[in-house]
């Protein structure tokens, strides 16, 4: 199975400031495709997690700008370039390259 | 507006047996691979199983293998999860999701499984 390791798992910050998530992967995602199948989920208290970013760096329709995905092969981020309230939770990053997927361990954001 | 509303959870023994359901709507449910992920309680998230359009290709974690089978009814609209010889490790919260992407770009809001004696 893929492992994948996501760093930090506790961040706190402030309110207007930036955020990065880091995640990789123990093997290359590249699939034969050619795409890189690695997506970032968004778990608020109490919700059910919400996609934000797929294929490394493609924002899903609703998601604010300030939310960005970058890298390739096995090293991964998603930056939050001005945190607001409504970030706060759990960030996950996982794989869809290999059967069978598997997901981070989870990033807590929290404010400072 | 895509909508996946799941059923059939609560408590049951360790070794009983629950068949969720989940029901899908807004979209054109035949033309798209279906997932269950599963959240321990506290935990993070766990890939359990998924199905292609037609049925005909089926994926499973190892832990599931043998105990659970994902399945469809494309005329209902509807995804199945049958959970066989249950076990105190699989109480989570399970979560119907479409996929897109080779991900879970739709999630329903979970149901509660609880394995407990």
């Amino acid at each position: 199975d893929v492992v994948m390791t996501q760093s930090p798992l506790s961040l706190p910050v402030t309110l207007g400031q930036p955020a990065s998530i880091s995640c990789r992967s123990s093997q290359s995602l590249v699939h034969s495709d050619g795409n890189t199948y690695l997506n970032w989920f968004q778990q608020r208290p109490g919700q059910s997690p919400r996609r934000l970013i797929y294929k490394v760096s493609n924002r899903d329709s609703g998601v604010p700008d300030r939310f960005s995905g970058s890298g390739s092969g096995t090293d991964f981020t998603l930056k939050i370039s001005r945190v607001e309230a409504e970030d706060v939770g759990v960030y996950y990053c996982m794989q869809g390259t290999y059967w069978h997927w598997t997901f981070g361990q989870g990033t807590k954001v929290e404010i400072k | 507006e895509v909508q996946l509303v799941e059923s059939g959870g609560g408590l049951v023994q360790p070794g009983g047996s629950l068949r969720l359901s989940c029901a899908a709507s807004g979209f054109t449910f035949k033309n798209y691979w279906m997932s269950w992920v599963r959240q321990a309680p506290g935990k993070g998230l766990e890939w359990v199983a998924n199905i292609k359009e037609d049925g005909s290709e089926i994926y499973y974690v190892d832990s599931v293998k043998g105990r659970f089978t994902i399945s469809r009814d494309n005329a209902k609209n509807s995804l199945y999860l049958q959970m066989n010889s249950l076990r105190a490790e699989d109480t989570a919260v399970y979560y119907c999701a479409r996929e897109g992407d080779h991900s879970a770009g739709y999630w329903g809001q979970g149901i509660l499984v609880t394995v407990s004696s």
